[in-house]
């Protein structure tokens, strides 16, 4: 079967840097999504890796190591704003393009 | 503008009822999905589309039925055979059947079965 595994909750402090890791053990692999979800909200694109390294867009950045079936995403200078869900999501190959999500991680975001 | 149109946005339904959330995408993509998300839980597919009059199930379908008449629309009908309707549902779309392109998510339909 596949398996995401990411951490349920996290709470970091305004200006602080987090990090959010997610494993994953799946067949297939053919590329690894971040979203973010406000609560009551669509998830919006993050971030996409498919090769091995890191991936910086702004404020935010997405690593991945295949071999290790890990990944994290890192957000610098956090702001109130980034209290959201964090999903992290697997493409499987050859099969019509879906996503297996995880169960995503809960950031706070405290003054 | 582009992008992805879910409706409505809440809906109450009795017991025993069927229900049809509807989505439409002006964005030309071919491939189009329906997500179900409960509190605490991650996205889980429900069936998705690659292409028109063609759809597969997902990992939960089992009381819900699709169609796929038409590029820009597939209709989600949550039937009274789905014991545990209550959910907020989320349809996408990705530019390509194949495995390349992210998924553009609709703001979702919040269903409460009273």
């Amino acid at each position: 079967g596949q398996n995401i595994d990411q951490p349920t909750e996290m709470t970091a402090t305004e200006g602080a840097i987090v990090q959010i890791n997610c494993t994953y053990q799946t067949s297939g692999f053919n590329g690894l999504f971040w979203y973010q979800q406000h609560a009551g909200e669509a998830p919006t694109f993050l971030s996409y890796n498919v090769l091995d390294g890191l991936e910086e867009k702004g404020r935010f950045s997405s690593f991945l190591s295949r071999s290790k079936g890990y990944s994290y995403l890192l957000l610098k200078e956090l702001q109130m704003k980034d209290s959201a869900s964090y999903l992290c999501a697997v493409r499987l190959y050859n099969q019509g393009g879906k996503l297996i999500f995880g169960q995503g991680t809960e950031l706070s975001v405290k003054p | 503008d582009g992008g992805i149109t879910q409706s409505p946005k809440y809906l109450f339904r009795k017991e025993g009822q069927n229900v049809t959330l509807s989505c439409e995408q002006n964005l030309n993509h071919d491939a189009m999905y329906w997500y179900r998300q409960d509190p605490g839980q991650g996205l889980r597919l429900i069936y998705y589309s690659q292409i028109v009059n063609d759809f597969q199930k997902g990992d939960i379908a089992e009381g819900y039925s699709v169609s796929r008449e038409k590029k820009e629309s597939f209709p989600l009908t949550v039937t009274s055979a789905q014991k545990n309707p209550t959910a907020f549902y989320l349809c996408a779309s990705s530019i390509s059947k194949g495995d390349t392109g992210e998924l553009f998510f609709g703001e979702g339909s919040r269903l409460t079965v009273l």
